[in-house]
């Protein structure tokens, strides 16, 4: 059973649009989450860390986690085609962070 | 305020040769991570290094892998004779303490690896 799942997508918007990625996780010791954007070619890139229940917002970005149902998401508000890149989800597994396989973003114009 | 270094950004290694990827972590943060991508997958997790210990090798091949962290200098993790499955992209993250404690880790630029 894999420990932390994103679907794979592609997940294609219009521009302007919100987007929302989904990734839910089976340890229930986790505490900490992170969204994380890697473009292809490139190395991921933190966008939100999320610690405790509920909502976190920052600029475009809204990071939602819900612990009892083991459950992360992130919104993306008024969707560019910049924001067209892969998004991953991680969550801590003891001592180290486990990754989704990422959900892969098309943002069109 | 540099990021996390990792060089080289590119190697191309035969069969049987080795690897010796290196991994300068952000300032201030003594937590390093590697990781490993193959293309179209997710990151899988290799090794957890604290400055002279490895603290979680549960990732890393029984076999011709290893990394360090020494109290002078880089992270390196090195791949003795190399095979063609060994190709892929090896990311280091380091983070200023364990990241469970809600705190975050930031990547290198990584380095690919193409065996010939």
């Amino acid at each position: 059973q894999k420990e932390v799942e994103q679907n794979s997508g592609p997940l294609s918007v219009p521009e302007g649009a919100i987007a929302s990625l989904n990734c839910t996780y089976s340890d229930r010791g986790s505490q900490s989450f992170f969204w994380y954007r890697q473009y292809s070619g490139k190395s991921p890139e933190l966008i939100m860390s999320i610690y405790s229940n509920g909502d976190k917002e920052d600029g475009r970005f809204t990071a939602q986690l819900n612990k009892a149902s083991q459950y992360v998401s992130l919104l993306i508000r008024d969707s560019q085609p910049s924001d067209s890149a892969t998004y991953l989800c991680a969550g801590t597994n003891t001592d180290k962070l486990i990754f989704g396989t990422g959900t892969r973003l098309q943002v069109f114009p | 305020n540099a990021g996390v270094m990792q060089n080289p950004r590119h190697l191309v290694r035969r069969r049987g040769q080795e690897a010796r990827l290196r991994c300068s972590p952000m300032k201030g943060h003594s937590h390093v991570y590697w990781y490993r991508q193959l293309p179209e997958e997710g990151l899988k997790f290799m090794v957890y290094l604290q400055k002279e210990n490895i603290i979680d090798e549960s990732g890393m091949p029984k076999e011709r892998f290893s990394a360090e962290f020494p109290k002078e200098g880089p992270s390196i993790l090195r791949i003795q004779q190399v095979v063609r499955g060994d190709s892929a992209a090896y990311f280091c993250a380091s983070s200023q303490t364990v990241v469970y404690m809600n705190t975050e880790a930031f990547f290198g630029q990584g380095t690919r690896l193409t065996v010939v």
